[in-house]
């Protein structure tokens, strides 16, 4: 069936270090991908996605990287800073009309100073 | 714009009741899916609506289910509530699934307690 595995659950980085979270997806049909930051009692936020005609994609600190024959996709963050800290999960969609989203189960970042 | 909102943001429950959840999406947006948040299972799909049909559904019993109205403002409703349905209910909204607009927005959340 759709799954999307996540890795790590945890991660901790010294503030100016890289953080990358790593997802891969099951479902060849996924074209879709789309990152989600949710802080502590807060909604989950739409930080970057990607497509799946796109290998690369950068926003500031962030990237992301797609490897559509590997079915992995990852989350680049660069100079962390504090606020980073959150849990961050990944997702797949198909194409063809549908907002049925597959998330990771989520990694939870913390940024120490 | 007003984002997504969604009442009530809390509510407690006993087991056996039924509890009906809502959701107001961003003017102009038509899509609304819904998604229940545990700490063991993350974010599971539980449906998603357009233009008042279900498009989706996820792997849920028969106890959740879900309509939209005309003004596209979506509701859920579980019925025979159980200790595991105590969750975080999200629900978010889409522009229009056809234009290659593939974001979606999410609300608050409703904080469903089961005791």
């Amino acid at each position: 069936g759709e799954n999307v595995e996540q890795h790590p659950s945890t991660l901790s980085v010294q503030e100016g270090d890289s953080a990358v979270i790593k997802c891969t997806y099951s479902d060849s049909a996924s074209n879709y991908f789309p990152w989600y930051k949710q802080e502590l009692g807060k909604r989950p936020q739409l930080i970057i996605d990607i497509r799946s005609n796109v290998g690369e994609k950068k926003d500031q600190r962030i990237a992301v990287t797609l490897n559509k024959t590997a079915k992995h996709f990852s989350l680049h963050i660069t100079e962390t800073q504090p606020e980073d800290s959150a849990v961050y999960f990944c997702a797949a969609s198909r194409g063809s009309g549908t907002y049925k989203y597959i998330f990771g189960t989520g990694t939870r970042l913390k940024v120490l100073a | 714009k007003a984002g997504v909102t969604q009442t009530p943001r809390y509510l407690i429950k006993t087991r056996g009741q039924q509890v009906t959840l809502s959701c107001s999406p961003i003017s102009g947006h038509r899509s609304v899916s819904w998604y229940q948040q545990t700490p063991g299972q993350g974010l599971q799909f539980l449906f998603e609506y357009f233009s008042e049909t279900q498009r989706n559904k996820g792997n849920f019993p028969g106890r959740f289910s879900g309509r939209q109205f005309s003004n596209s403002r979506s509701e859920m409703n579980v019925s025979t509530l159980e200790l595991g349905d105590s969750a975080l209910y999200l629900c978010a909204s889409s522009l229009n699934p056809g234009q290659g607009l593939r974001e979606q927005y999410f609300g608050p959340g409703t904080r469903l307690t089961v005791t």
